[in-house]
Order: C-alpha cells, then sequence, then structure tokens
C-alpha cells in the first residue's frame, strides 16, 4: 500500500494527450512538492519533472507537471511510442522522522 | 556526467547482512550540497526510498526499515555503502544507489544507478 496513490494504468493513442494523477495527504503533497520519475522498461527511473512543474535538461516539453492542494498531475502531450514507461510521483513526508514516499506506479501504454 | 554504479553480492541468506555499495564517477561524494541515498524496487513492484547519508554523516531512514539500515561515505574512495542486517525473503529487490540534489523536502533524485538486483535466499 502506497503512501500516494496513483492510477495502475493508462493508456492513450500516438499524439494524443495523456494525464497521470498522483493525490496524497496533508503531510506531503499538500505542504511540499512532487517528483516525477519515468521508468523505461528494464532500467532505472529517470527524474522527469522536479519541483512540481520544472523539467531537468533534456527532457522534451511534452512533459508537464501541476499542482493542486493534496495531488499532482504529470500531463504528456503528443504522445510517442517512446513515452511506454511506468510513472512514479514522489514527496516528502512530513510524518514521524521525515520520509521520501512514492506512488505505487502508472503503467502507460501507447496503443 | 555523473554516474553511479552498485555493486555487491547478488545472492544473500536470510539472516544475514546485504551489504552494497555505490562507486561514483564524475563527481565528489564529499560536494556538500548533495545527498547519496539508496531506494529499492522488489521485483514487478514499486519503489521505496530506503534512506541518505551525506558527506558529513548525516543520516536518515525509512523507519519500516526498523534500524536494520547503517549507512556510510568513503571520501577517500569516492563511494558509499549500505548494510542491511537480518535479510528476509521481503528484502529481495532491485536495489538503486541515488545522488540527491537538495535537502529533503527541497530534494530530488537526480541521478540513478543501473540498479543491482539482490535475492534472498537460502
Amino acid at each position: 500500500q502506497s503512501v500516494l496513490t496513483q492510477p495502475p494504468s493508462a493508456s492513450g493513442t500516438p499524439g494524443q494527450r495523456v494525464t497521470i494523477s498522483c493525490s496524497g495527504s496533508s503531510s506531503n503533497i499538500g505542504i511540499n512538492t512532487v517528483n516525477w520519475y519515468q521508468q523505461l522498461p528494464g532500467t532505472a527511473p529517470k527524474l522527469l519533472i522536479y519541483s512540481n512543474n520544472q523539467r531537468p535538461s533534456g527532457v522534451p516539453d511534452r512533459f508537464s507537471g501541476s499542482k493542486s492542494g493534496t495531488s499532482a498531475s504529470l500531463a504528456i502531450s503528443g504522445l510517442q511510442s517512446e513515452d511506454e514507461a511506468d510513472y512514479y510521483c514522489a514527496a516528502w513526508d512530513e510524518s514521524l522522522t521525515g520520509t521520501w514516499v512514492f506512488g505505487g506506479g502508472t503503467k502507460l501504454t501507447v496503443l | 556526467q555523473v554516474q553511479l554504479q552498485e555493486s555487491g553480492p547478488g545472492l544473500v541468506k536470510p539472516s544475514e547482512t546485504l551489504s552494497l555499495t555505490c562507486s561514483v564517477s564524475g563527481g565528489s561524494v564529499s560536494r556538500g550540497s548533495y545527498y547519496w541515498g539508496w531506494i529499492r524496487q522488489p521485483p514487478g513492484k514499486g519503489l521505496e526510498w530506503l534512506g541518505y547519508i551525506s558527506y558529513s554523516g548525516s543520516i536518515n531512514s525509512n523507519p519500516s526499515l526498523r534500524s536494520r539500515a547503517i549507512m556510510s561515505v568513503d571520501a577517500s574512495k569516492n563511494q558509499f555503502s549500505l548494510k542491511l542486517n537480518s535479510v528476509a525473503a521481503a528484502d529481495t529487490a532491485v536495489y538503486y544507489c541515488v545522488r540527491i540534489d537538495g535537502y529533503n523536502q527541497y530534494g530530488n533524485f537526480d541521478y540513478w544507478g543501473q540498479g543491482t538486483l539482490v535475492i534472498v535466499s537460502s
């Protein structure tokens, strides 16, 4: 049971816009920023979005992030076949001594 | 370009200690603005943060590990390490070492190792 809640799957056709949600609480997303990670099949995760909506160098602007209250979203526009991957949200949780928490991951399928 | 590489045994017996080392190249573990951490992923499952250590020795680990984790930094070798004692089958996972850019809520995992699979089995 993950602290952050994501839909287990999402899908879209090439060129479409897809969004993936991430729901948390007042101890994590409600007061801290959200990061998103992309894990291509058989590889290590890669930082995709940080501080809610910032893209690291090299990440296409087709990827965007947003946050409102205790929820966050990742949007992918102009969907491409190479976007087929698992996507994870993460945030710092202020419970106890403080820990990083992840969503359970969303498997994106490009139809 | 920063690169991280995990190393350690791929098979550990139950109740024994899992020991992993992460070698860093293209950057220094003694640079104060970064933290060095561990994340694991059981086969077919999601990600779990295990903990981090700073060059100065500041440590924070996931309470779910119940103090089983010990982390250290060796600046002379530009490496950091994880020891997880009293392992059980539930500790079977791919273990990733990561660089953390920023402190706690301001941080993100900006560089990852390729991961190493550790199986706990007799």
